[in-house]
């Protein structure tokens, strides 16, 4: 069973700072995502990384993958209140089913403070 | 190009009630998912359509959960009867197809609060 866990589950941090989330997965997968999540809204899509290596970047926000450490980071730089969100990743993997699935982890609450 | 459609946004039931959500994915898109999301938690698969059949059912719970998507378009997932630990966010999903390399694009989810 895939098992993604990312940390911290809560972030608190000034304006202006810089900062990683991290998301770790138990099982070999070459697609990740990132979702952010505003309160009372539904998922959007950031990022989606589709190999080893993959590095892709969106205005403050810069999202890695490294397949063998089974590890992707999302980095924010010079953060601003409008990150202010809940950021999950979500691994695609096999399904016992015989056809693939996202797996969540519990998402990182990110609080930008002025 | 239209989303994925849910309603209602907002439900609110005692237990022991019957509840229905409905669901409306993207035009041409093959494959429908329903997840529950807890709050302060990430969305958990509870059951993949492809087309109007079902093609894992294995998270959900089949004693008060059941789902349908007939003519493979429209879903709609219902629960009988409901307990309080059902309170959640019911996300729709929708996809292409249903391989590895189908990226899923979510509705905007109804919040359900059984008291």
């Amino acid at each position: 069973e895939l098992k993604v866990e990312q940390n911290p589950l809560f972030l608190s941090m000034q304006e202006g700072k810089n900062y990683t989330i991290y998301c770790n997965y138990s099982t070999t997968s070459d697609r990740l995502y990132w979702y952010r999540q505003d309160p009372g809204k539904s998922l959007e899509s950031l990022f989606v990384l589709l190999s080893n290596g993959a590095v892709k970047q969106e205005g403050r926000l810069m999202a890695s993958l490294d397949t063998k450490a089974r590890l992707s980071t999302l980095h924010i730089t010079a953060a601003v209140h409008d990150l202010s969100a809940t950021y999950f990743c979500a691994v695609m993997g096999a399904s016992g089913a015989g056809s693939y699935q996202l797996t969540f982890g519990k998402g990182t609450k990110l609080s930008v403070i002025p | 190009e239209a989303g994925v459609a849910q309603s209602p946004r907002y439900k609110i039931i005692e237990k022991r009630q019957s509840v229905a959500f409905w669901c409306n994915p993207i035009s041409g898109h093959a494959t429908l998912y329903w997840y529950q999301q807890i709050l302060g938690q990430g969305p958990k698969l509870l059951i993949q359509f492809q087309n109007n059949g079902v093609v894992d059912d294995s998270q959900l719970p089949k004693d008060r959960f059941s789902a349908e998507r007939l003519k493979g378009v429209d879903s709609t997932l219902k629960i009988q009867p409901a307990k309080l630990e059902d309170s959640a966010v019911y996300l729709c999903a929708s996809s292409l197809g249903f391989g590895f390399a189908d990226t899923q694009y979510f509705g905007p989810g109804t919040r359900l609060t059984v008291l």
